[in-house]
């Protein structure tokens, strides 16, 4: 069955500072994957996604995503931490041939000013 | 441009009441369609979807249900209300092509069984 990893459950970061949130997938073929952004309380926003082609992605908010398919993982990268990206991120994953996006369990960033 | 709407933003319901959240898509025809609950330190699971009208597949047995009426309408039901059931709700659409296409979500339903 699909999964999907995102090891850190909160980060701390200072801003300015880089970031990197990991995400790691377990599915037999490439799969579409995406990253979205939560704000307390709200619906997710669509940070980037990779469905094919460049490995680098690029996407909104100054935000980046490598897909590295030696080692199933999708991180989600910034240079520099602004503090509105305080927020919760979850890496998802579509299955080619179903209907189904898997959510991994959310990585909640903390920005110290 | 397609637009989600979900309602109500809001909801306390005693131990068990009956449920009905409405999601509803503008812009768009033929969407799949989601409901997702977020519990917290869960992530989001995938209770629902429906790749067209009467077309529902259900992810998670549960005293849950989901039900299409109309093409860009879903609602998500229960009979009786369990305090499992609290958690934060968000239906979700796609272009209906598959998954080489983003979700867009709603903002959600905060459900509070009491």
């Amino acid at each position: 069955a699909q999964s999907v990893t995102q090891p850190d459950i909160h980060i701390t970061v200072s801003e300015g500072a880089s970031l990197e949130l990991r995400c790691n997938y377990s599915y037999g073929a490439t799969p579409y994957l995406f990253w979205y952004v939560q704000s307390p309380g709200q619906g997710l926003q669509l940070l980037l996604k990779y469905f094919s082609g460049d490995t680098l992605v690029q996407g909104i908010k100054g935000f980046e995503a490598e897909f590295k398919r030696s080692q199933s993982s999708f991180n989600l990268r910034k240079p520099s931490v602004h503090w509105s990206d305080a927020a919760e991120y979850f890496c998802a994953v579509g299955a080619p041939g179903t209907y189904k996006y898997i959510f991994g369990t959310g990585t909640r960033l903390k920005v110290l000013a | 441009s397609q637009t989600i709407h979900q309602w109500p933003a809001t909801l306390v319901q005693p131990v068990g009441s009956p449920l009905s959240l409405e999601c509803t898509v503008e812009g768009t025809s033929n969407p799949n369609l989601y409901w997702y609950r977020q519990a917290a330190g869960r992530g989001l699971q995938l209770l629902f979807y429906s790749v067209g009208i009467g077309q529902i597949s259900s992810e998670v047995p549960q005293n849950l249900s989901a039900s299409r009426p109309q093409d860009r309408q879903f609602i998500l039901s229960s009979k009786k209300l369990l305090l499992s059931d609290s958690g934060f709700y968000l239906c979700a659409w796609n272009r209906g092509t598959g998954l080489n296409t983003e979700a867009f979500f709603g903002q959600g339903t905060r459900l509070t069984v009491v």
